[in-house]
């Protein structure tokens, strides 16, 4: 069955950094788009970023861009972000999920999720 | 961006009840319209894809429909399992999300 564990979260300062991970398994990793979605306390699902399957293509949010980096190593089945620069709304529950593989983008599975805290 | 809207923010509703949510997109989006639930401290969950695609094992209560800039996403008979907050995306841009609840 499909699994996708996060893990690296943590309390981080203001301008600090930390870098994400996402195990996966039960599927062949190396040919599905994977994406990273978090959550701010309370409140919604905001969309952060998208890797292709390959790592050819990246896309970014307009809040994390310039600040955080999606790759991915299909050797390691893992996907990761690394997020420099943070500030204290990025404080979020942070989500891998993996695309459907359909046209049009669909999140179909999804971690557990792992806190992220900005705080002083 | 494509903006997209929810309606209502929140509803209180019996077992037994149907419950419809609409979603509406700043432009047209054909079908890529799907639908997620997430029940609290959970992960969300694919329900709806594609706009009126039922995800596989998801109950059969669950429907999706639209197409273009105007979806629709309904419960034929609401559940107490089915209390949860509920999602409409388009590739990065979700719903503000709808909370429903048993009256």
């Amino acid at each position: 069955q499909v699994q996708l564990v996060e893990s690296g979260g943590g309390v981080v300062q203001p301008g600090g950094s930390l870098r994400l991970s996402c195990a996966a398994s039960g599927f062949t990793f190396s040919t599905y788009g994977m994406y990273w979605v978090r959550q701010a306390p309370g409140k919604g699902l905001e969309w952060v970023a998208f890797i292709r399957y390959d790592g050819s293509n990246k896309y970014y949010a307009d809040s994390v861009k310039g600040r955080f980096t999606i790759s991915r190593d299909n050797s390691k089945n893992t996907l990761y972000l690394q997020m420099n620069s943070l500030r204290a709304e990025d404080t979020a529950v942070y989500y891998c999920a993996k695309d459907r593989g359909s046209l049009g983008s669909q999140f179909d599975y999804w971690g557990q999720g792992t806190l992220v805290t900005v705080s002083s | 961006d494509i903006q997209m809207t929810q309606s209502p923010s929140s509803l209180s509703a019996s077992v037994g009840d149907r419950v419809t949510i609409t979603c509406q997109a700043s432009q047209d989006i054909s079908n890529y319209l799907n639908w997620y639930q997430q029940k609290p401290g959970k992960a969300p969950k694919l329900l709806i894809y594609d706009a009126s695609n039922l995800e596989t094992g998801v109950p059969s209560r669950f429907s999706g429909s639209g197409s273009g800039t105007d979806f629709t996403f309904t419960i034929s008979s609401l559940q107490p399992e089915d209390i949860a907050t509920y999602y409409c995306q388009q590739w990065r841009t979700f719903g503000p999300g709808t909370k429903v609840d048993i009256k």
